[in-house]
């Protein structure tokens, strides 16, 4: 199995600024995911974190709102850009190795 | 986009069996089929994952019908620990897990 660590595990923000989220897996992953979690709702994938290169992205997000970096095999950031109250979530980040799919305790975001 | 249907909501007597159904009509051959379960506030859990057998582990077992269409994930005895929402999930081609709606169990004392 593997730990998955996110900071910030939760952020007050002000609209029109930008957030940084790190996601740091204990061990090394072949994949990472990121995905949001808006109040009361399921996840909703955002993006496929690919190692190296640009991130894959689900319909619906875009990587200027969204930029992903996954520089090595345990590590990758995601920033919500020039936030808005509707950005507000939990934002998720997930390993997966093998078979299995890890997940973090998430990022509590609030846009005011 | 999420391949799977759940039932929204369903309680389980506490100590009893919880049976938790899903519909998977569209699975393709060599898609999996995965439970997880997030406890409020907090990440998603892995339970258990099938191809084609049954499946059991020391959480829970995964029964897949024969056309593959349709599993249930049983917890044969259920605990309030238990409640939290369920979901089932038929990972991807690309290995992405794509979320359903879930359900979410509530065990009763």
């Amino acid at each position: 199995s593997a730990v998955i660590s996110q900071k910030p595990s939760r952020d007050i923000c002000q609209r029109g600024t930008s957030l940084t989220i790190q996601c740091q897996v204990d061990s090394q992953v072949t994949m990472m995911f990121w995905y949001r979690q808006q109040p009361g709702q399921s996840l909703t994938l955002i993006a496929t974190a690919n190692q190296g290169s640009e991130a894959t992205y689900e319909s619906g997000f875009v990587i200027d709102k969204f930029p992903i970096s996954r520089p090595n095999l345990t590590f990758s950031t995601l920033t919500v850009s020039n936030m808005s109250p509707e950005d507000s979530s939990i934002y998720l980040c997930s390993g997966q190795m093998n078979t299995e799919a890890f997940f973090g305790q998430g990022t509590r975001l609030t846009v005011v | 986009d999420a391949k799977t249907t759940q039932p929204p909501s369903m309680d389980c007597a506490e100590g009893r069996a919880a049976n938790l159904p899903c519909n998977h009509s569209t699975i393709s051959g060599n898609e999996y089929v995965y439970w997880y379960r997030q406890i409020h506030s907090q990440g998603p859990q892995y339970i258990i994952h099938g191809l084609k057998n049954n499946e059991t582990n020391e959480m829970a077992s995964l029964i897949i019908t024969e056309d593959r269409k349709s599993s249930t994930l049983i917890l044969p005895h259920a605990t309030l620990r238990d409640t939290a929402v369920y979901y089932c999930i038929v990972r991807g081609p690309g290995n992405q897990f794509y979320f359903g709606t879930g359900t979410s169990l509530t065990v009763i004392p």
